[in-house]
């Protein structure tokens, strides 16, 4: 049973450009859930989707930021004109809903340049 | 708001017993877990309690109170691959979890 994938592993953007990151789930979860991380810190949840649906973008920046989990494929996170500051690294977790553990993926280190 | 303390570093010796304490502030809250992290990799799972108590597994334990907002991760029988970092995490509704800034243990010779 595979784990949680994300890909690319490592991205490189200049500043203005768009970056997508994308998440497999573990077989047979349905909830995805993403969060950064900035070096020497903890993870700060971003947010919570099910299939088709965002159930909680509480960490979300209002602008430049969007996730989406569409019924076929991987959950992608967007970030469209990229700066300096959102150089972190971010990780997938997924999980049944049904228990506390969540799964989490190997993350995608974005660096902007 | 939610908050969620834990020291920055401890250093402990092979062999040895430590205990990585964890104190929160929370405006909901389901459980708290454990999460140990090598070298920036994937998070992974140790541990959740919900209700006060220690829980064993293994060489880990992780005790609450829920009435002093307090929990504890216990390593026994240190080993040098538990040197990493690890992260406390409140599971505050909706399953989202909110974090520690993370305690870096270090396990030496």
């Amino acid at each position: 049973n595979a784990g949680v994938m994300q890909n690319p592993r490592h991205l490189v953007r200049r500043r203005g450009q768009e970056a997508r990151l994308r998440c497999s789930p573990m077989k047979g979860h349905s909830h995805v859930y993403w969060y950064r991380q900035l070096p020497e810190e903890g993870l700060k949840f971003m947010v919570y989707l099910q299939k088709e649906n965002i159930i909680d973008e509480s960490g979300m920046p209002k602008e430049r930021f969007s996730a989406e989990f569409p019924k076929e494929g991987p959950s992608i996170l967007r970030i469209q004109q990229v700066v300096r500051g959102d150089s972190a690294a971010y990780f997938c977790a997924s999980s049944t809903g049904r228990d506390n553990e969540q799964f989490f993926g190997p993350g995608t280190r974005l660096t902007v340049l | 708001g939610q908050s969620l303390e834990q020291p920055s570093e401890v250093t402990a010796v092979e062999g040895a017993i430590v205990q990585i304490n964890c104190t929160y502030q929370t405006s909901g809250f389901y459980g708290l877990s454990w999460y140990q992290q090598h070298d920036g990799g994937a998070p992974t799972f140790l541990s959740y309690n919900a209700l006060d108590g220690l829980e064993e597994t293994g060489r880990f334990s992780s005790f609450l109170s829920r009435s002093d907002s307090y929990g504890y991760l216990l390593l026994q029988e240190l080993q040098m691959k538990d040197s990493a970092s690890y992260f406390c995490a409140v599971t505050g509704g909706g399953n989202k979890l909110t974090f520690g800034t993370g305690t870096q243990l270090k396990v030496e010779l």
